[in-house]
C-alpha cells in the first residue's frame, strides 16, 4: 500500500509570512504525528492527532498548529514565519496512538518530508 | 536536554569494521525503537524491544534493550557503505503517550 506523503517536498517563504504543510497517511491509519528537524536540535515533537483529536502537543509556539480531517489527513500551519522555523517538517502515520505503560507500541511511519527554508 | 542521549553523535568508520550505538536516559520506557534515516528521506524503523534485557538481531545489526528499560544499544558486525546513515532511537515513557527521539547518531562507512 501507498506510504506516507507530505507536500510540498520543498517550500521557500520570506519571514512573516504564513505556510500549510499537507500529510496523507497510510490507509488505515488514523493516528499522525509532525516533527520538526534540524541539524542542532534533531527530531523535535510537534502534535499528535487521532480520531481528529489533538492527543498531544510539543514544546512549541503557538504559531504551529495542525488539524486533522475525517479521511484522517492532516495539515500543519506555521503563521508569522521566523528565520529559525526553517527545517524538515516530517509527518509520521501509525495504526494506533503510543500508549505509556504500554508494552506494545505502533511503529511510525514517517513521509519524506517537507523542507521549509525561510529567508 | 533531550529525553533520550545517543553517543556518539558522530562516527566514521572503515567497511568492514564493528561499532556501537548508545541510547540512555534517566527515564523508563515501555518500548525503545531504532529507526535509520537516509538523505532526503523519512525514517524508517529498524526494529523494537519491549522487554528488559531483551536482544534482537537483524542480520549484521544487533540490539539490546537494558534490564531496567532505561537504555539500549545497537550493535553492527562487519560495516558496509549500506549501513550510512543517521540513527535514531525513539521511545515511549511508561507515564506518558509521547514518542521521544534520541539525538542521533550520523554514520559513514567508508569503502
Amino acid at each position: 500500500k501507498a506510504g506516507v506523503t507530505q507536500t510540498p517536498r520543498y517550500l521557500i517563504k520570506t519571514r512573516g509570512q504564513q505556510v500549510t504543510l499537507s500529510c496523507s497517511p497510510i490507509s488505515g491509519h488514523r493516528s499522525v504525528s509532525w516533527y520538526q528537524q534540524t541539524p542542532g536540535q534533531g527530531l523535535q515533537f510537534l502534535f499528535e492527532y487521532f480520531s481528529e483529536t489533538q492527543r498531544n502537543k510539543g514544546n512549541f509556539p503557538g504559531r504551529f498548529s495542525g488539524r486533522q480531517f475525517s479521511n484522517s489527513r492532516s495539515e500543519m500551519n506555521v503563521s508569522t514565519l521566523e528565520l529559525g522555523d526553517s527545517a524538515l517538517y516530517l509527518c509520521a502515520s501509525s495504526h494506533l496512538p503510543g500508549t505509556g505503560g504500554s508494552s506494545y507500541n505502533s511503529p511510525l511511519h514517517f513521509g519524506n518530508g517537507t523542507r521549509l527554508t525561510v529567508t | 536536554t533531550q529525553l533520550l542521549e545517543q553517543s556518539p553523535q558522530f562516527l566514521s568508520i572503515q567497511e568492514g569494521e564493528n561499532l556501537t550505538v548508545y541510547c540512555n536516559s534517566s527515564s523508563v520506557f515501555s518500548s525503545l525503537q531504532w529507526y535509520r534515516q537516509e538523505p532526503g528521506e523519512g525514517p524508517v524503523l529498524l526494529v523494537t524491544v519491549v522487554t528488559g534485557g531483551e536482544v534482537k538481531k537483524l542480520k549484521r545489526l544487533t540490539f539490546q534493550f537494558g534490564d531496567a528499560r532505561k537504555d539500549s544499544s545497537l550493535h553492527i558486525t562487519a560495516a558496509q557503505p549500506g549501513d550510512t546513515g543517521l540513527y535514531l532511537c525513539a521511545g515511549i515513557r511508561n507515564t506518558g503517550n509521547q514518542f521521544y527521539f534520541g539525538t542521533g547518531t550520523s554514520l559513514t562507512v567508508i569503502p
